[in-house]
């Protein structure tokens, strides 16, 4: 079975340019996640979908954060303008359904400068 | 609201010794309880789970963690460390969903843990 693919593992940008990860989630998986880890810390929850619903996007800076997953299956999360704060790990997941296992892709290392 | 404090960022021990990495927890509701681990540029691989089942968890690789209710604790052990061990361990809580939570994770900061030869 394959994991979650994310592109791209890294990225560099300078601030106020724009960027876009994307997520492919383990085939049949209904629930999707974004999470944000900044070094030394743990991953914080941005935006939680189910199937191509939003659940959860109450962390979601919106004002410069933005995600979707329109077809209920791949999924992206878009920074702009981005901030030099904004320099993190961004780790999509997915699960069966809500309440299950959450499996992680590797992740897509973002620095800003 | 819950949340998860890991008590020590870093942790040493040597090849053979006990593991042991501490986790304490604060939920209203039962909580389901998980530690994972994260090797250098990789994503989060669960080690095991907390579902209000038996309070004794037995994971992968020889990992195991204890829930203490009384305690409010979900410390994560292994009897002799490996060098493969040696890794970043997260503790993290899911709140019950007759709570009304949506099963999202929240998660400590994380204990990096070093194993010498």
């Amino acid at each position: 079975e394959a994991g979650v693919a994310q592109s791209p593992r890294y990225k560099i940008i300078e601030k106020r340019q724009s960027v876009a990860f994307w997520c492919n989630p383990i085939s049949g998986h209904a629930t999707l996640y974004w999470y944000q880890q900044i070094l030394g810390q743990g991953p914080k929850l941005l935006i939680q979908f189910q199937n191509n619903g939003v659940v959860d996007d109450s962390q979601l800076p919106k004002d410069r954060f933005s995600a979707e997953r329109l077809k209920g299956v791949d999924s992206t999360l878009k920074i702009q303008p981005a901030k030099l704060e904004d320099s993190a790990v961004y780790l999509c997941a997915s699960s069966p359904g809500i309440h299950n296992e959450q499996f992680f892709g590797p992740g897509t290392r973002l620095t800003v400068l | 609201a819950q949340s998860v404090t890991q008590l020590g960022s870093h942790v040493s021990v040597s090849e053979g010794a006990l593991v042991l990495l501490r986790c304490n927890y604060s939920s209203s509701v039962p909580p389901y309880l998980f530690w994972y681990v994260q090797y250098p540029n990789q994503g989060l691989q669960l080690l095991l789970k907390y579902t209000s089942a038996a309070t004794l968890v037995k994971g992968i690789n020889g990992f195991e963690a204890e829930f203490k209710k009384s305690e409010t604790s979900f410390h994560l052990t292994k009897p002799s460390a490996h060098m493969s061990d040696a890794a970043e361990y997260f503790c993290a809580v899911s709140a019950e969903w007759g709570g009304g939570s949506q099963g999202n994770l929240i998660f400590g900061k994380g204990t990096k843990l070093s194993v010498k030869p």
